[in-house]
């Protein structure tokens, strides 16, 4: 089945600063990919997504790229703000027609310090 | 949020005991799914509905099975309980088709002393 592996799992940011979190995927026939925010006892919240016949999608300071020859996507949040602070997740999940069974990054802790 | 609602959102039970947590939702999505997250898994599928009475296992089932009876309602049963079942477990639904994007309920956090 399908693996995700997410990078860091932790990362510390100064306000204002760029972050980047890092995930690969093993099942080439994956071809969306969402990115979840989660605040502290909260659920998660989809923030941005991408599909595999796109490169790059940006919605304001939050972008995705995703690179389908070496599977892999990441996560940029520019400008970092104190509310960005909270646990993301990528994750990854094969065509409609197959559930849409996302499969899960370990997650990363983002903490932006002021 | 997605018209999705769990219940209960919290609760203790003595290892043994079997449980039942109920996923509704108002959206008539056609799927439905139940996470599990624990520190340092992420979020692992329990089982999911692709329709009524049409389920099937996700990567972590062992000890649990699940129900859909009604379009809106998904159930997670816990058959006997055990330590290891002590978790925080969301509902998800998706629209099915080519609206893949994912939406997760509040969770439910078990605690199986």
């Amino acid at each position: 089945g399908e693996n995700v592996e997410q990078h860091p799992s932790t990362l510390s940011v100064q306000e204002g600063d760029s972050a980047v979190i890092k995930c690969t995927y093993s099942d080439s026939a994956s071809n969306y990919f969402p990115w979840y925010k989660q605040e502290l006892g909260k659920r998660p919240q989809l923030i941005i997504d991408i599909r595999s016949n796109v490169g790059e999608k940006k919605d304001q300071r939050i972008a995705v790229t995703l690179n389908k020859t070496a599977k892999h996507f990441s996560l940029h949040i520019t400008e970092t703000q104190p509310e960005d602070s909270a646990v993301y997740f990528c994750a990854a999940s094969k065509p409609p027609g197959t559930a849409s069974k996302l499969t899960f990054g370990t997650g990363t802790r983002l903490q932006v310090t002021l | 949020d997605a018209g999705i609602t769990q219940s209960p959102r919290h609760k203790v039970t003595e290892t043994g005991t079997p449980v039942t947590l109920r996923c509704h939702q108002t959206e008539n999505h056609r799927y439905m799914y139940w996470y599990r997250q624990d520190p340092g898994h992420g979020l692992r599928l329990i089982h999911y509905s692709y329709g009524v009475k049409d389920t099937d296992k996700g990567e972590v089932s062992d000890g649990y099975s699940v129900s859909r009876s009604k379009t809106e309602d998904f159930l997670l049963t816990l058959e006997s309980a055990t330590s290891s079942q002590t978790s925080v477990y969301f509902c998800a639904i998706n629209a099915g088709g080519p609206l893949v994007e994912q939406y997760f309920g509040p969770g439910t956090r078990l605690t199986v002393t």
